[in-house]
Formats: structure tokens, C-alpha cells, sequence
């Protein structure tokens, strides 16, 4: 049973870097069967696509956001990163680490997501 | 990138109703469409994949239909724990996308 945990600081500086890891249990990240994603919420706000990480590096960011993030992966250690920099207020959200299964073009296994809050 | 607009925002039903949701894209995604359930406090959860298809465990009352531009979820009988927010979203060569959400609310 697949297993996704995040885990970070839940407060950031304006101007700094928000750096998460989700760590993932009960399967192995190497595989071409799935993208290793990350999405957040704003508060009282829909769902954001971040971007995803395939298991061989290669990644895939938001336009919206491309100039500001990087994900990476450490299969090794079964875990994966986003960092996002340059941070606002407007960065103050849940952020979610996920599986997307190629297969079903969808999201099928979440973390349980992690607050994190930008302020001075 | 493809918008996804949902509608209606809020979907006011009482039990035992029958609750349909609209996804519309700004653009042909073929059937490249999923669902999610999105309860308070808690992580999304996939209900259908591929616009028809339902994930493991989600119940028959969940259905989902549609292709290129116009999407439908259709619960065909409202139970107390499907009141909750409802998202769709699309992966396709213009990228990855969410509709702005349903909330399904009890009337």
C-alpha cells in the first residue's frame, strides 16, 4: 500500500526558499509507471499543479511558476523535493505531494499534506 | 494551457438526490479527464480517470462521461458523505490543469 508523507518547515521568510520533501512508502519511485508530483492549495482556494518528476529526472513545472521552482528525486532514498523561490504571501498554502499514474492520467495516491505559511 | 470551468460553484441537494457537475475545457482534452473528491481538512481523492472510469473502491453511484471539451459527473443518489467539493482536471500536450471546483452542499 502506497504511502506519501510531506514533510518541511511551515513557516518561510518572504523572499527565502520553501523546501518540502515527500518521502514515499510501500512501493518504489523507480518506474516508469508514474510522475512524482507536487500541487497546493491556497486557503479557500482550488487546486494547483506545481509540477512532477519522472523516476529517470526529467521534470515538468507550471508555467506559471517554472521560473521559481525545482523538483528533484533521490530514488535511492525513496523521496522527492520541491523548492520554490522567491517566496510571497501569496505562496501561503497546503502543498501536497502526489502520485500520478501515467496509466490513468491521474492522481491516484496523496500525501496528507503539509501547511506551510510565508511570513516575516 | 487548458482552462477547465466547473459549474455550477455550489450545487445546493439533499439526500438521496441525484447531482450532476459540469466540466467544461477551453480546449479538446479527448477523454484525458480525471475527478477528485475533496473533503475538509483532507487530501483529494481520485474517483474517475479517463472521464468514465471509476477508480478502486469508488462506488457504482459515481459515474462520469464525456469527450473533447464537455465533461459530466453524475451521482446518482446523494449519501451524507458525498457532500463535499468536487474537482475535475485535465492532462493533455498543453500541460496539467484543475477546474476551479463544485461544492456539493446539503439543501
Amino acid at each position: 500500500h502506497v504511502q506519501l508523507q510531506e514533510s518541511g518547515p511551515g513557516l518561510v521568510k518572504p523572499s527565502q526558499t520553501l523546501s518540502l520533501t515527500c518521502t514515499v512508502s510501500g512501493g518504489s519511485m523507480n518506474s516508469g509507471d508514474y510522475y512524482w508530483s507536487w500541487i497546493r492549495q491556497r486557503p479557500g482556494k482550488g487546486l494547483e499543479w506545481i509540477g512532477y518528476i519522472y523516476y529517470s529526472g526529467n521534470t515538468y513545472y507550471n508555467p506559471s511558476l517554472q521560473s521559481r521552482v525545482t523538483i528533484s528525486v533521490d530514488a535511492s532514498k525513496n523521496q522527492f523535493s520541491v523548492k520554490l523561490n522567491a517566496v510571497t504571501a501569496a505562496d501561503t498554502a497546503v502543498y501536497y505531494c502526489a502520485r500520478l499514474t501515467i496509466a490513468v492520467a491521474g492522481f491516484d495516491y496523496w500525501g496528507q499534506g503539509t501547511p506551510v505559511t510565508v511570513s516575516s | 494551457e487548458v482552462v477547465l470551468t466547473q459549474f455550477p460553484a455550489t450545487l445546493s441537494l439533499s439526500p438521496g438526490e441525484r447531482a450532476t457537475l459540469s466540466c467544461r475545457a477551453s480546449r479538446s482534452v479527448s477523454t484525458y479527464l480525471a475527478w477528485y473528491q475533496q473533503k475538509p481538512g483532507q487530501a483529494p481523492r481520485l474517483l474517475i480517470y479517463y472521464a468514465s472510469n471509476r477508480a478502486t473502491g469508488v462506488p457504482a453511484r459515481f459515474s462520469g462521461s464525456g469527450s473533447g471539451t464537455d465533461f459530466t459527473l453524475t451521482i446518482s443518489s446523494l449519501e451524507p458523505e458525498d457532500f463535499a467539493i468536487y474537482y475535475c482536471q485535465q492532462r493533455s500536450n498543453w500541460g496539467l490543469t484543475f477546474g476551479g471546483g463544485t461544492k456539493v452542499e446539503i439543501k
